[in-house]
């Protein structure tokens, strides 16, 4: 069963467009992480956010998790090739120590 | 930046051997894990380590598989009797505090022959 779903798991976009990538869960995380991860690396964390509701922006990432916890997503304006990359949410419940990664959306922005 | 270190980047061994994977954590954090990813699956959890004992782990973390802390600074995967289907990039995490997500290490590619 997967505890955590992406969508979409691919896009493909021109340079300068804005896209959304989203991830869905039924249950509730007391809170999510965004990574990016480049083929042959491992996942580097992009933000954490811990209360529902909450909005983060890292230049021209916007985080957003959901009110009641169960769902996040990521918005880039202007994508950029360097943006290019495989995008993974992750959640921790409040019981356990286990992050749940998301299915993924393999990000391709052409220049 | 602080970093987490794995070594070997890429390890060939043959079906049946045993290998380790090494892991040098964050200096300060206190929770630590082991993560694999077959060549464009989905990032599976394996195990996690806190106060010098296991956690949590998963299914897939069966008897073939141990973790040790053996000297407060390394973090090691032991898998016995590797099979082909055991061929994935190994990751290494730690964590100050779980909420706030891991650092992850480059991973270890595993290739079972």
């Amino acid at each position: 069963t997967q505890l955590l779903e992406q969508s979409p798991q691919f896009l493909s976009i021109q340079e300068g467009e804005n896209l959304t990538v989203y991830c869905n869960s039924s249950s509730v995380f007391s809170s999510l992480q965004w990574y990016r991860q480049e083929p042959g690396e491992g996942p580097v964390l992009l933000v954490t956010v811990v209360t529902g509701g909450e909005v983060k922006k890292l230049k021209r990432l916007t985080f957003q998790f959901g009110d009641a916890r169960k769902d996040s997503s990521l918005h880039i304006t202007a994508a950029q090739p360097g943006d290019t990359g495989l995008y993974l949410c992750a959640g921790v419940r409040y019981t356990g120590n286990q992050f749940y990664f998301g299915t993924g959306t393999s990000l391709t922005v052409i220049p | 930046e602080p970093e987490v270190t794995q070594t070997p980047s890429h390890q060939v061994t043959q079906m049946g051997q045993e290998v380790i994977l090494r892991c040098v954590p964050i200096s300060n954090h206190l929770y630590f894990y082991w993560y694999r990813q077959i060549l464009g699956q989905k990032v599976e959890f394996l195990v996690s380590f806190y106060n010098n004992e296991i956690s949590e782990k998963s299914e897939i973390f069966d008897d073939q598989f141990s973790v040790e802390r053996p000297d407060g600074s390394n973090f090691t995967l032991k898998i016995r009797s590797t099979k082909l289907e055991d061929s994935a990039m190994y990751f290494c995490a730690s964590s100050g505090m779980r909420q706030y997500g891991y650092t992850f290490g480059s991973g270890t590619r595993l290739t079972v022959v």
